[in-house]
């Protein structure tokens, strides 16, 4: 079974740390791009950040940039985003996912975590 | 940076009537590189469309997506009651990588 279950979640004051982890299981996680996107109390969804297959590429939303770090351990099909001075603004669903690349049709994120929940507040 | 805007915002309507969602970019776009997902409450989010026309496997025919260029449509031809959710556009741009959403359609029953 395909699957993607996050986890860390919780309540944490603002400039503290978190880290949240994504556990793979049911495709060939160490051959796949994988994200995380957010989706803040009452808006939309956001991607927060992306790494590539071995881990050797990392990108990051520009609200998150120089504050999160996103991480891989290929060995243990596990995705991780570790999240220091975190913000009010902060406050969301994290869910991660994967990115398939279809051939000369593009990309998109076909495996999505139903996420977990992070509240930044004092 | 391109801006994706999706109308309208919301959109009731019964079960069994067509839903036409609309994605803008703000500027040219490769149809390649857009996506539409469903997302419903405490659910993980699902691929529908990639490619801006090619149905995620799984997804019923009477979900259809079109366009190019700057105008993009997601259609659901007779909606069911499990339709009804939160529909989202994505752009996905190469250089640099970045995965832009729209700000979302909430399709609610009439």
């Amino acid at each position: 079974q395909v699957l993607l279950v996050e986890s860390g979640g919780g309540v944490v004051q603002p400039g503290r740390s978190l880290r949240l982890s994504c556990a793979a299981s049911g495709f060939t996680f160490n051959y796949s791009a994988m994200h995380w996107v957010r989706q803040a109390p009452g808006k939309g969804l956001e991607w927060v950040a992306s790494i590539s297959y071995d881990g050797t590429y990392k990108y990051y939303a520009d609200s998150v940039k120089g504050r999160f770090t996103i991480s891989r351990d290929n060995s243990k099909n596990a995705l991780y985003v570790q999240m220091n001075s975190l913000r009010p603004e902060d406050t969301a669903v994290y869910h991660c996912a994967r990115q398939q690349y279809y051939y000369g049709s593009g990309d998109a994120f076909n495996i999505w975590g139903q996420g977990t929940m992070v509240t930044v507040s004092s | 940076e391109i801006v994706l805007t999706q109308s309208p915002g919301t959109l009731s309507l019964s079960p069994g009537e067509r839903a036409t969602l609309s994605c803008r970019a703000s500027q040219s776009v490769g149809s390649s590189y857009l996506a539409w997902y469903q997302h419903k409450p405490g659910q993980a989010p699902t691929l529908l469309f990639y490619g801006a026309s090619i149905r995620a496997t799984g997804i019923p025919d009477r979900f259809s997506g079109s366009g190019s260029g700057t105008d993009f449509t997601l259609t659901i031809s007779r909606l069911e009651p499990d339709d009804f959710a939160v529909y989202y556009c994505q752009l996905y741009n190469r250089s640099p990588p970045v995965y832009t959403f729209g700000q979302g359609t909430k399709l609610e029953i009439k």
